[in-house]
């Protein structure tokens, strides 16, 4: 079946320009994450959505950062006045649920897509 | 402190041999907990969870010890294709908010 997919796959931009970053969650997960991965450095949380709300918007590093989700399906990452250190690679999960004590503990698995690598000149 | 804590290696092992990483966490809320494995400049996936009675999945072990917050993973008989990076993962609950905390991951280098 179809994964998580993002897109573009790669994105090279000039400083100060704004970029826009896409995914598209398996169909019927309601719980998508944002990453970002820095060369040879651990994932970064960034932001969650549990359906189109976002609870924790506590990892976006900085008010250029914004993110949303609508019907509850696609995604989008939006990033103003890029500087050299937004770059990354920007990972998209999503989840069958978040979870609680009712649902299986497997509910919680992300899978993660292939991300999009943003170079920022 | 970290919230979750493992040592970034590497670990260079031959083939054949047994491997064990460790990854702490802080926050004794912590409700679930997951090992991810991720490849060379590709995406993360999920290994395996982590039950409090601990589990085995084939050559792979988890166990968590909630007392002295820390989940390990052991690979018995290590494979050339087991040469990855581990992430500890764990999830916290707050309310309505259910958070992730990943580590920076264990490199692992199995060796011919």
């Amino acid at each position: 079946g179809a994964g998580v997919s993002q897109s573009p796959s790669n994105k090279v931009t000039e400083k100060g320009k704004d970029v826009e970053l896409r995914c598209d969650p398996i169909s019927g997960h309601t719980a998508l994450y944002w990453y970002r991965q820095s060369l040879g450095q651990g994932l970064e949380f960034l932001i969650y959505f549990q359906g189109n709300s976002a609870p924790d918007k506590s990892g976006l590093p900085s008010d250029r950062f914004s993110a949303e989700r609508t019907g509850g399906s696609v995604s989008t990452l939006t990033i103003q006045r890029t500087q050299q250190e937004d770059s990354a690679v920007y990972l998209c999960a999503s989840s069958p649920a978040v979870g609680d004590g009712e649902i299986p503990i497997s509910y919680n698995e992300q899978f993660f897509g292939p991300g999009t690598r943003l170079t920022v000149l | 402190r970290k919230e979750v804590e493992q040592d970034p290696g590497p670990f260079n092992v031959p083939e054949g041999a047994t491997v064990a990483f460790n990854c702490t966490y802080s926050n004794s809320a912590s409700q679930s907990f997951f090992w991810y494995r991720q490849d060379c400049r590709k995406e993360p996936k999920l290994l395996m969870s982590v039950y409090s009675s601990g589990n085995e999945d084939g050559r792979f072990t988890a166990q968590l010890n909630r007392a002295s917050q820390y989940i390990s993973l052991l690979i018995r008989d290590s494979k050339l294709s087991d040469s990855a990076t581990y992430l500890c993962v764990v999830r916290l609950e707050a309310g309505n908010n259910r958070k992730l905390i990943w580590g920076l991951g264990t490199s692992l280098a199995v060796n011919p």
